[in-house]
């Protein structure tokens, strides 16, 4: 099962409410990533978590919060977000590790955001 | 260094016909190449990947052909179908690290 699954599927929020995205996964994979995918472009990174610990923040404005409670789940807080931020958000995993198998990304089906 | 460059950017093939879509890359710390397929609404999918020690990977109607001296790599899609009719995107990754470059993609039109 290479299952990873967002809620909610779309959100509408104002500029100024607090919201959360949520990712799971039950493939034991290590590895769990955010990115936001613009229409007609490809995902962009956001953040990387490793073995539950933020690996990798590509400079993402701190209207963002990313957070790992633990291995199988992946949260992203939104606050004060601006209306440029709409856009698909995308969660993946992988195993994590260095060998070709172990990168393989699976990405879940996104949360449609858009900001009012 | 860090770009991946995907052409065409779109791409119109009858049914039947062979689609073929390609990616060059500069930087040669690169060693791992997934393809993924997008539908419109849903997140990408993992098509098939390949590493720098093989030259091409089948699985199914799917291709990849991988040049590393050229550093290109690219995808066919044989007896294309009109549900293959997608988004694709190739995208390239180092041994240390987790980042996937992704090329800007292509969109595969399949004509019935």
């Amino acid at each position: 099962d290479t299952e990873v699954t967002q809620t909610p599927k779309h959100l509408v929020m104002g500029m100024t409410n607090k919201k959360s995205l949520k990712c799971e996964q039950h493939m034991g994979h290590r590895a769990m990533y955010w990115y936001k995918q613009k229409a007609k472009k490809p995902p962009e990174l956001m953040f990387v978590y490793s073995y539950e610990k933020l690996s990798i923040n590509e400079s993402v404005p701190s209207r963002f919060s990313p957070e790992c409670p633990n291995s199988s789940l992946l949260n992203l807080h939104l606050h004060a977000l601006q209306p440029e931020d709409s856009a698909l958000y995308l969660c993946a995993s992988s195993q994590g590790g260095r060998g070709g198998d172990l990168r393989e990304q699976y990405f879940g089906p996104g949360t449609r955001l858009t900001v009012t | 260094q860090q770009q991946v460059k995907q052409s065409p950017q779109s791409l119109i093939v009858q049914k039947g016909g062979i689609s073929i879509i390609n990616c060059a890359y500069e930087n040669t710390a690169f060693d791992y190449f997934p393809w993924y397929q997008q539908f419109p609404g849903k997140g990408p999918a993992l098509l098939i990947a390949i590493r720098p020690d093989v030259s091409e990977k089948k699985e199914g109607r799917f291709t990849i052909s991988f040049n590393k001296s050229a550093k290109q790599f690219s995808l066919h899609i044989m007896d294309s179908q009109p549900g293959d009719s997608a988004t694709y995107f190739c995208a390239a990754s180092r041994e240390y690290g987790n980042k996937l470059v992704f090329g800007a993609g292509t969109i595969l039109r399949v004509k019935s």
